[in-house]
């Protein structure tokens, strides 16, 4: 069964303290891995997309990187402007287009 | 600018009343989806299509309605048969083909029935 799975479901950092969000999938023929940011009361903002493993993506003070089983979203000196949540997601094995979304890992940074 | 509108941004209304939720999207893309996000429960697929005049149901299809007669336009009904309707809901779309997996969302419509 097609399976994505976040950890942890929330983060609180301090100001300039680097950590890391995990994003584990279970899924046969992966055909992309992709990061959103979802602000509250706003619909996700898209990220990176991965597609094989070891390839990595930069974008300011994320980045992203997949291996076979699993994704990272490295978070370097992060601001309270970071604080948001942040979800991954792969097509489903039926090629159909759809998505299965991780839960989300809810991320507040403090100054 | 290219994107994707939904209306309107908050939408009330009673019990037992059906009710429409707007998608725009001008990225010329194929395929457009529907979500609702409850808090702690993540996304969750209602309906999508991946050509005009044609929809799938997704994993809480029932209770819901949807047509797709515009490229463009991917309207949702939330009827009076869905039995927890308040939610945030969120429409999506995909493109310009069918192979094109990464999804672009709209701002959302929260729902309040009472």
């Amino acid at each position: 069964e097609d399976q994505v799975t976040q950890s942890p479901e929330a983060l609180r950092l301090q100001e300039g303290e680097s950590s890391s969000l995990n994003c584990s999938y279970t899924v046969s023929g992966l055909r992309g891995l992709f990061w959103y940011r979802q602000d509250p009361g706003k619909g996700p903002e898209f990220l990176f997309t991965l597609y094989s493993a070891g390839e990595e993506k930069e974008k300011e003070r994320l980045k992203a990187t997949l291996t076979k089983k699993e994704s990272f979203l490295h978070i370097t000196a992060p601001k309270p402007e970071d604080s948001a949540t942040y979800l991954c997601a792969v097509p489903h094995s039926s090629n159909t287009g759809k998505l299965i979304f991780g839960q989300g890992t809810t991320l507040q940074v403090k100054p | 600018d290219g994107g994707i509108t939904q209306s309107p941004k908050y939408l009330f209304r009673k019990e037992g009343q059906n009710v429409t939720l707007s998608c725009e999207q001008n990225l010329n893309h194929d395929a457009m989806y529907w979500y609702r996000q409850d808090p702690g429960q993540g996304l969750r697929l209602i309906y999508y299509s991946q050509i005009v005049n044609d929809f799938q149901k997704g994993d809480i299809a029932e209770g819901y309605s949807v047509s797709r007669e515009k490229k463009e336009s991917f309207p949702l009904t939330v009827t009076s048969a869905q039995k927890n309707p308040t939610a945030f809901y969120l429409c999506a779309s995909s493109g310009p083909d069918r192979l094109s997996y990464e999804q672009y969302f709209g701002p959302g419509t929260r729902l309040t029935v009472t």
